[in-house]
């Protein structure tokens, strides 16, 4: 069975510094992608970053990274410089991808972690 | 570029009502997947639609069913509404490959009393 987990229900950080919030996943598969999504108050889920699992290279996009260690089976996501804008749930989620091309695309997510940027 | 869109954005229902819930793709995508996330929890997936197929479905009541139109837009529908269906229903949208990004609409949020 696939599995995220979010061990942090809640993380606080000042602004312009950086935090890290830990996913640990479970999957027997040897293909997968992870993802992390940002869901402000407002509740729409926004694409923050992806890292496949043959990926050599440690996925960033801006002020996001994610810290990919596949033998530990854990994809933290990294925020650089945070800012006050960066307060809202955060999720941690993984796809699988089935033998020959055929679509898999649902998404298994943890429980979230509430990021709150304080100035 | 749109992005995926929903509607209505709110909607109340009585316990069981029947109600549909409206969603369109990013263009050029052929997948839809719907997800229903309760309050305090990470979203749970109902259905993926791709090419108007049902691709995959997820641990939910046969109350819950769904269909992808020929423009890839794709409908929810409930039927015989239960208080514990009060949640936000989001859908995402991708281009179908197993481990393509998903992007998601604003969710409809479902009130059930």
């Amino acid at each position: 069975a696939q599995k995220i987990t979010q061990t942090q229900p809640g993380m606080f950080v000042q602004e312009k510094e950086a935090v890290t919030l830990d996913c640990t996943y479970d999957t027997s598969d040897q293909s997968y992608g992870l993802f992390w999504y940002k869901q402000p108050s407002s509740g729409e889920m926004i694409f923050l970053i992806y890292q496949g699992s043959y990926d050599e290279q440690n996925a960033t996009e801006g002020r996001y990274s994610l810290n990919f260690q596949k033998a530990r089976k854990s994809a933290n996501l990294v925020i650089s410089a945070s800012q006050l804008g960066d307060s809202a749930m955060y999720f941690c989620a993984m796809s699988l991808k089935a033998d020959r091309g055929s679509t898999l695309g649902r998404l298994y997510f943890g429980r979230g972690t509430q990021l709150t940027v304080w100035p | 570029d749109a992005g995926v869109t929903q509607s209505p954005t709110h909607l109340i229902k009585t316990r069981g009502q029947q109600v549909t819930l409206r969603c369109s793709p990013i263009s050029g995508h052929k997948s839809v997947s719907w997800y229903q996330q309760v309050l305090g929890q990470g979203p749970q997936f109902i259905f993926q639609y791709y090419e108007k197929e049902e691709r995959g479905r997820g641990n939910f009541p046969d109350r819950f069913s769904a269909r992808q139109f020929p423009n890839y837009s794709s409908e929810l529908n409930v039927n015989a509404l239960l208080l514990g269906d009060s949640a936000l229903y989001l859908c995402a949208s991708s281009r179908g490959r197993g481990t393509d990004t998903q992007y998601f609409g604003p969710g409809t949020r479902l009130t059930v009393l």
